[in-house]
C-alpha cells in the first residue's frame, strides 16, 4: 500500500519560518511534490524533489531524504496569504498518478 | 497563460442520476487525470488517461465511473448512477508528459448529490 503522513495543523505568525514535514511509504518512488490549496480553490504546484537535498524557489524550499522516506516544505517570511492547506504528493511510477498526503492546514497570524 | 478549465463549477443532482463532468486540459498536454476531494479531506486519485486509454485507476474508480476524450480538447468524467457519497469536489489535471512532475489543476466541479 501507499501512505503519507503530515501534521494536520500548523500555526505561525507573519514573518516567521515554518516547516511542514511529510513521511511516506510507497511501493515505488519517482519524486515528492508539494501543492498549496486555498479554501475553495484548486491545488497549485509549489515544488518537486526527485533527488536528495534542498530545492529553493523564492520563499519556499523543499527538502528530500530518500533514505529516510522523508521530506519537508519550508516557508520563510510568512505572509497572511500563505494561510492554506499544504499537501505533499508522491509519484510512484513514471507517468502515473500522484498519491496525496492528508494535508497540513497552515494558519498565519498577524 | 494556458489553464485547465472545468464545467460546470457546481452540479446538483438527484441520487441515481447520471452526471458528466467536463474538462478542457491545456492544449499540448498528453496526460490527464481526475481527482476527487471530499470536503475537508485529502485529494484522492481516480484515474489517469494517456494516448486515448486509461493508464491507471484507483479502487474508487469502479464500474459506475467512466472517462472519455470525445474530441481533441475535452476530457470527461461520467458517473452513471450517483450516490450520496459521490458528493465531492472533482478536479481535472493535466501534464505535458509523464516525466513532468507539475500537475496543472482545473478549478474543480463541486458535485452535490441529494
Amino acid at each position: 500500500g501507499q501512505s503519507l503522513e503530515q501534521p494536520s495543523e500548523v500555526t505561525a505568525v507573519e514573518g516567521a519560518i515554518v516547516q511542514i514535514n511529510c513521511t511516506y511509504q510507497t511501493s515505488g518512488f519517482y519524486g515528492l511534490s508539494w501543492y498549496q490549496q486555498h479554501d475553495g480553490g484548486a491545488p497549485t504546484f509549489l515544488s518537486y524533489n526527485a533527488l536528495d537535498g534542498l530545492e529553493e524557489t523564492g520563499r519556499f524550499s523543499s527538502f528530500l531524504s530518500r533514505s529516510d522516506s522523508y521530506g519537508y516544505l519550508l516557508l520563510q517570511e510568512l505572509q497572511m496569504k500563505d494561510s492554506a492547506s499544504y499537501f505533499c504528493a508522491v509519484r510512484d511510477h513514471y507517468g502515473q498518478n500522484f498519491v496525496f498526503g492528508p494535508g497540513t492546514r497552515l494558519s498565519v497570524l498577524p | 497563460e494556458p489553464e485547465v478549465t472545468q464545467t460546470p463549477s457546481h452540479q446538483v443532482t438527484q441520487m441515481g442520476q447520471e452526471v458528466i463532468l467536463r474538462c478542457v486540459p491545456i492544449s499540448n498536454h498528453l496526460y490527464f487525470y481526475w481527482y476527487r476531494q471530499i470536503l475537508g479531506q485529502k485529494v484522492e486519485f481516480l484515474v489517469s488517461f494517456y494516448n486515448n486509454e486509461i493508464s491507471e485507476k484507483s479502487e474508487i474508480f469502479d464500474d459506475q465511473f467512466s472517462v472519455e476524450r470525445p474530441d481533441g480538447s475535452n476530457f470527461t468524467l461520467k458517473i452513471r448512477s450517483t450516490k450520496l457519497e459521490d458528493s465531492a469536489m472533482y478536479f481535472c489535471a493535466s501534464t505535458p508528459s509523464g516525466g513532468i512532475n507539475e500537475q496543472f489543476f482545473g478549478p474543480g466541479t463541486r458535485l452535490t448529490v441529494l
